[in-house]
C-alpha cells in the first residue's frame, strides 16, 4: 500500500523567505511519481511540480523545487522567495508504477505568508 | 472543453435525500477519478474509470455511493440516502497518459 505523510499541519513564514514543506512517502512499487499541489481558499487543485522516481535530477518549476531523497523516501517542496499569494494548502501526492493510476494525497500543510 | 467541469458547484441536501454530482472531463481524457475531501483534510480516493470501465471502486465508503460513466465521457457520482458525514467537497479529475491530471473546482455537498 502507498502512504504519504505530511507532518506540518501549519506553517507561518515571512514574505520573501524560502520555505520547505516536508513530505515522506511509503511504497513497494519500484517505479512511482510524486506530485505537489496547491489548493487556495477558492478550492481548485493547482498542479505545481512532478518528480519521477527514476529522474536523475531534482525537479524545478520556477520558484518551486522538489528536494527528492529517494533513500530517505522524502520529497520536500521548496518555495524560494515566498509571496503573499503563496498562502494556501499544499498537498504532497504520489502515484504508483502505472502512469495512469490514481494518485493518493497527504493530509496537507497550510502555509501562511506574513507581510 | 478547456478544463474539467463539475456541477453543481454547491449542493445542500436534507438527510436521507439522494444526490447526483456531475463531472465533465477534458475531451479525450481516458481516465477519470473521483475524490472526497473533508474540511481541512486531503482528498481521499473514491473511484476510477478508464473510458466506461470502472477499474477501481475501492474507496467508495458504502453501498450508498455509486458512480457511472456510461459513454466514457461524462461521469455521475450518486449518493443515496445522504447522511451528515457525507458532507464534503467532491473533486473530479481526468487524465490521459503523458498529460497529467486536471482537477475540477469540485462540488461542495452539505447535508443538513
Amino acid at each position: 500500500a502507498q502512504k504519504i505523510t505530511q507532518t506540518q499541519p501549519g506553517m507561518f513564514v515571512q514574505e520573501k523567505e524560502a520555505v520547505t514543506l516536508d513530505c515522506t512517502y511509503d511504497t513497494s512499487d519500484p517505479s512511482y511519481g510524486l506530485f505537489w499541489y496547491k489548493q487556495p481558499s477558492s478550492g481548485e487543485m493547482i498542479f505545481l511540480i512532478y518528480q519521477g522516481s527514476y529522474d536523475q535530477q531534482n525537479a524545478t518549476e520556477g520558484r518551486y523545487s522538489l528536494n527528492f531523497q529517494k533513500a530517505r523516501k522524502s520529497a520536500n517542496l521548496v518555495i524560494s522567495a515566498s509571496q503573499l499569494g503563496d498562502s494556501a494548502m499544499y498537498f504532497c501526492a504520489m502515484r504508483g508504477w502505472n502512469r495512469d493510476d490514481k494518485i493518493i494525497f497527504g493530509k496537507g500543510t497550510r502555509l501562511h505568508i506574513l507581510p | 472543453g478547456a478544463g474539467v467541469s463539475q456541477s453543481p458547484r454547491y449542493k445542500v441536501a436534507k438527510r436521507g435525500q439522494d444526490v447526483a454530482l456531475r463531472c465533465d472531463p477534458i475531451s479525450g481524457h481516458v481516465s477519470l477519478f473521483w475524490y472526497q475531501q473533508a474540511l481541512g483534510q486531503g482528498p481521499e480516493f473514491l473511484t476510477y474509470f478508464q473510458n466506461e470501465a470502472q477499474l477501481d471502486k475501492s474507496g467508495l465508503p458504502s453501498d450508498r455511493f455509486f458512480a457511472e460513466r456510461p459513454e466514457g465521457s461524462v461521469s455521475t457520482l450518486k449518493i443515496q440516502r445522504t447522511q451528515q458525514e457525507d458532507s464534503a467537497v467532491y473533486l473530479c479529475a481526468s487524465s490521459t497518459p503523458g498529460d497529467g491530471y486536471t482537477f475540477g473546482s469540485g462540488t461542495r455537498l452539505t447535508v443538513v
